[in-house]
């Protein structure tokens, strides 16, 4: 079995500012883990993924995320964020062989504030 | 360029009918999903597919139905079993190693009932 947890549904940030948005796993299994980002009235797109060795990951529009197993947590970050960050993120978990499903977590909105 | 398509991207539907929301994919891809959004609740799943002429259910499917003739097509009927289907629509698409790669989505449909 496998879950996500996703802290906080909203999360403002001004302009320039560190983003963080926080993502706690569980499985039975070693995780893979995803970070999907969706604007308004789209699908989701994969902004980055870890599968396995090196624990930190980068992704797309300059996020990265940190996999850290002793706290079974992959949280997403950027150093500044900018207006088209404003979006809903979603965290994912599958468990490492053969078929598995992706089970997602319930997002979070970003807004960034000018 | 290869993706997945879903159409219409609006649909409205009066009380006591059945509707037909399409999804094709031109990716090679085995597994199709059909998931449910609804704001503050993420995503839900209706039903899957990782073969053609076989699907499962998932963790909403009442009031649903799916087919998969073909490996491009996975079209998902809203019957009027469905007591609330107002929502947002996402077909997505994967390889068997769907939770190594991650899923692949449309930009969704989004049902409204009038």
């Amino acid at each position: 079995a496998q879950s996500v947890t996703q802290l906080g549904s909203h999360v403002s940030v001004s302009e320039g500012a560190l983003v963080l948005l926080r993502c706690n796993y569980s499985s039975s299994v070693p995780p893979y883990l995803f970070w999907y980002v969706q604007y308004p009235n789209q699908g989701l797109q994969l902004l980055l993924k870890y599968t396995t060795g090196a624990t930190l990951v980068k992704g797309i529009n300059g996020f990265e995320a940190e996999f850290k197993k002793s706290e079974t947590s992959f949280h997403l970050t950027k150093p500044s964020a900018h207006m088209s960050d404003a979006a809903e993120y979603f965290c994912a978990v599958s468990g490492a062989g053969g078929y598995q499903k992706v089970t997602f977590g319930t997002g979070t909105k970003l807004q960034v504030i000018p | 360029d290869g993706g997945i398509t879903q159409s219409p991207k609006y649909l409205f539907r009066k009380e006591g009918q059945n509707v037909t929301l399409s999804c094709e994919q031109n990716l090679n891809h085995d597994a199709m999903y059909w998931y449910r959004q609804d704001p503050g609740q993420g995503l839900r799943l209706i039903y899957y597919s990782q073969i053609v002429n076989d699907f499962q259910k998932g963790d909403i499917a009442e009031g649903y139905s799916v087919s998969r003739e073909k490996k491009e097509s996975f079209p998902l009927t809203v019957t009027s079993a469905q007591k609330n289907p107002t929502a947002f629509y996402l077909c997505a698409s994967s390889s068997l190693q769907g939770g190594y790669y991650g899923y692949t989505f449309g930009s969704g449909t989004r049902l409204t009932v009038v």
